[in-house]
């Protein structure tokens, strides 16, 4: 099992629509995470961080953490052909303070006009 | 330009060779790590600075790879005796403190023929 899963896709939504994006992971003790997103040949950019249970909403973006489910979601409100990128969940995991981050493979989005 | 800078952008070498790369974290950050990326994957750690303190390195890291960060500034990652499995993207991120949150750098594309 892999600490950090996603489903790789392609997700198509169309333009205007809420993209949803799940992830799962594995370590219980895990306490900070982390949405990237990342276009094609480019480095990820961090959007959204969360830290405990519940909803946290930064515009477009919702991020939603059930740790009892070991589950983050990203949900994107009004999607736009510019939100076509692979999007990347990242977990800290709890067993060390080391502060790196696990990632799951990514969700490649695509938003259709 | 404030962020997370790496040099350079891209580096063909051929099989055997040794290959050095350089990440400049934003400047108040005192933790700096090391990813590297294939593709159709995420970001896998390799290793981390808090200052110039090397805490942790994955078993990724081959004996021929080794990684410095002088003076708790920049940081250098070099591949010696590089093979074509070491071709990849080569990411740098930092952060303030093990918790917050972790910028990328643009990444250096390796390409070993």
């Amino acid at each position: 099992q892999k600490e950090v899963e996603q489903n790789s896709g392609p997700l198509s939504v169309p333009e205007g629509a809420i993209a949803s994006l799940n992830c799962t992971y594995s370590d219980r003790g895990s306490q900070s995470f982390f949405w990237y997103r990342q276009y094609s040949g480019k480095s990820p950019e961090l959007i959204m961080s969360i830290y405990s249970n519940g909803d946290k909403e930064d515009g477009r973006f919702t991020a939603q953490l059930n740790k009892a489910s070991q589950y983050v979601s990203l949900l994107i409100r009004d999607s736009q052909p510019s939100d076509s990128a692979t999007y990347l969940c990242a977990v800290n995991t709890g067993s060390s303070n080391t502060g790196k981050l696990i990632f799951g493979q990514g969700t490649t989005l695509q938003v259709k006009p | 330009d404030t962020g997370v800078s790496q040099d350079p952008r891209h580096k063909i070498t051929k099989r055997g060779q040794n290959v050095t790369f350089r990440c400049d974290p934003i400047s108040e950050h005192n933790r700096l790590y090391w990813y590297r990326q294939t593709l159709g994957q995420g970001p896998e750690f390799l290793t981390y600075f808090q200052n110039e303190a090397q805490l942790e390195k994955s078993r990724l890291l081959s004996d021929r790879f080794s990684a410095e960060r002088p003076k708790g500034s920049f940081s250098t990652l070099e591949i010696q005796r590089t093979e074509q499995g070491d071709s990849a993207m080569y990411l740098c991120a930092s952060s303030l403190g093990h918790r917050l949150r972790a910028f990328f750098g643009q990444g250096t594309r390796l390409t070993v023929v």
